[in-house]
């Protein structure tokens, strides 16, 4: 059962290129989240999706996008790479345990994310 | 949005020693969580605990929803507890869970 799975693990990009960061549970998890973590910080969340065909929007949204067109996965988009967007990018899910409640969130092992 | 202070911020205590993390929240939340990020960065969820106690192993967890603080307990402390404690909430009716900026644990053997 791989549970949460990210990829890539590492990756380096110069200023302006595009990437797609793939989040894939197989869990059957109704929710799930990306967060970044820079040195020192706890997590933040950019967007999240409560299922399939949603997205909403979290702390700190602003040059990312966001697709679930399928369940199982969550897809994380930089249409124009900044430096400031370099950090370290979990991805989460979990399953909703009645109103306004949910199951622990369950972590991918992240992805390192340089731009230079 | 809700503020998460965590303190304290660093600790370093001598294998087998206890210790209490706590984690302060300026708003109710109805879901709450404490994580663990080992050395090599993964996360790994100790505890859903919006109010109670709950016990796994060497780890213990209370929240006190009405008092918006939530306490960690590491007893018989590890070189393996070493890392960085956060925890984590979400007010009622939304998914945006707020981070805490952790506590960071080393455990000297």
């Amino acid at each position: 059962n791989a549970g949460v799975t990210q990829t890539p693990k590492f990756r380096v990009l110069k200023t302006g290129q595009s990437m797609t960061l793939l989040c894939a549970q197989d869990m059957n998890h109704e929710y799930m989240y990306w967060y970044r973590q820079d040195p020192g910080m706890g997590l933040r969340l950019i967007h999240y999706s409560v299922g399939e065909g949603t997205t909403a929007k979290g702390e700190v949204p602003d040059g990312y996008n966001v697709s679930r067109l399928k369940k199982q996965n969550f897809l994380l988009g930089l249409e124009s790479a900044a430096p400031s967007q370099t950090s370290v990018y979990f991805c989460a899910s979990s399953y909703p345990n009645g109103v306004g409640a949910h199951q622990p969130q369950h972590f991918g092992d992240g992805t390192r994310l340089s731009i230079l | 949005g809700i503020q998460v202070e965590q303190s304290p911020p660093d600790l370093i205590l001598q294998e087998g020693a206890n210790s209490t993390l706590r984690c302060n929240f300026s708003d109710s939340v109805n879901n709450l969580q404490w994580f663990h990020q080992n050395p090599w960065g993964q996360l790994i969820n100790l505890f859903y605990i919006p109010s109670g106690t709950k016990q796994n192993g060497r780890l213990s967890a209370t929240t006190v929803a009405t008092e918006r603080y939530s306490l960690l307990y590491i007893s018989s402390s590890q070189t393996t507890d070493s890392g960085v404690y956060f925890c984590a909430g979400s007010t009622s009716g939304t998914y945006k869970y707020i981070f805490g900026t952790g506590t960071r644990l080393k455990v000297l053997a």
